[in-house]
C-alpha cells in the first residue's frame, strides 16, 4: 500500500519557467511533509518542509503548498534553473511514529 | 558532504550470503535511519534507532537486522541474500527522532546480489 504517491515519474521544464511537482497521500494522520532532492550517486538532501497546521511554506525559489482536504502537496520552483535537474522525493510522517514514508520520486529536467 | 558516511560504497555478493553495511552519523546526531531504494522504487523505510535503542520499524524483512552501537554508528545486517535484495541502501541521521530536525543522508551503499 503506497501511502505517498508521486504519479509523474518525470517532468521537463524550460529554464526560467515554473516547475510544479505533485505528491498525494492517503493517510490523513500524516502531519508533517518534506521534499528532498537527489542527484545521481548522492544521497537525498533536504529541501523544504511543511507542517499540517500551515498551507504554505516558502524558502527562496522553493514553495510548498499543502491541501489537506485533497491530501495533496506540491512543490513550486520559480524560476527553474538547470542545476535544479534532479530527482525530487516527497515524504510524510505522523507525530510520534518516528518514521518517514517516501514517494517514488519525480525526475525533473530543466532545459537550458 | 552531509557528514554521514557509509561503507562500503559498493558490494557484490552471491545469493545466500550475509553482508554488513556500516553507517557513521553526523557528529552529534543521535538518530539513525535505514532506507532501501530498489530500482524505480522510492525510499522504503526499514528501521530507526535513537541513542542505541530501536524507535521505529518499517518494512524490514526478518532476514535483515540492525543495531546502533554506543559510539552511535549503526550496522545493517542482511542475511540469506536473494536477488531481490539488490538495491541502494541509505543511512540517514538526525539530531533527535522528532520532526523538528531534518534527516541528513549518506551517499548510500549499492548492493548487488548475483
Amino acid at each position: 500500500d503506497q501511502q505517498v504517491k508521486q504519479n509523474s515519474p518525470s517532468l521537463s521544464v524550460q529554464e526560467g519557467r515554473i516547475s510544479i511537482l505533485n505528491c498525494d497521500y492517503t493517510n490523513s494522520m500524516f502531519d508533517y511533509f518534506l521534499w528532498y532532492k537527489k542527484y545521481p550517486a548522492e544521497g537525498p538532501t533536504f529541501l523544504i518542509s511543511i507542517s499540517s497546521i500551515k498551507d504554505k511554506n516558502e524558502d527562496g525559489r522553493f514553495t510548498v503548498f499543502l491541501n489537506k482536504s485533497a491530501k495533496h502537496l506540491s512543490l513550486h520552483i520559480v524560476p527553474s534553473q538547470p542545476g535544479d535537474s534532479a530527482v525530487y522525493f516527497c515524504a510524510a510522517s505522523r507525530s510520534g511514529t518516528y518514521k518517514y514514508i517516501f514517494g517514488t520520486g519525480t525526475r525533473l529536467k530543466v532545459l537550458a | 558532504d552531509s557528514g554521514v558516511t557509509q561503507t562500503p560504497k559498493h558490494l557484490i555478493t552471491a545469493t545466500g550470503q550475509r553482508v554488513t553495511l556500516r553507517c557513521s552519523p553526523r557528529s552529534g546526531d543521535l538518530s539513525v535511519y535505514w532506507y532501501q531504494q530498489s530500482l524505480d522504487q522510492g525510499l522504503q523505510f526499514l528501521i530507526h534507532y535513537y541513542n542505541g535503542e530501536e524507535r521505529a520499524k518499517g518494512n524490514i524483512l526478518e532476514r535483515f537486522s540492525a543495531q546502533q552501537f554506543p559510539d552511535l554508528h549503526s550496522e545493517l545486517n542482511l542475511s540469506s541474500l536473494e536477488l531481490g535484495d539488490s538495491a541502494l541502501y541509505f543511512c540517514a541521521s538526525s539530531l533527535t527522532p522528532g520532526q523538528a530536525h531534518e534527516q541528513y543522508f549518506g551517499p548510500g551503499t549499492r548492493l548487488t546480489v548475483t
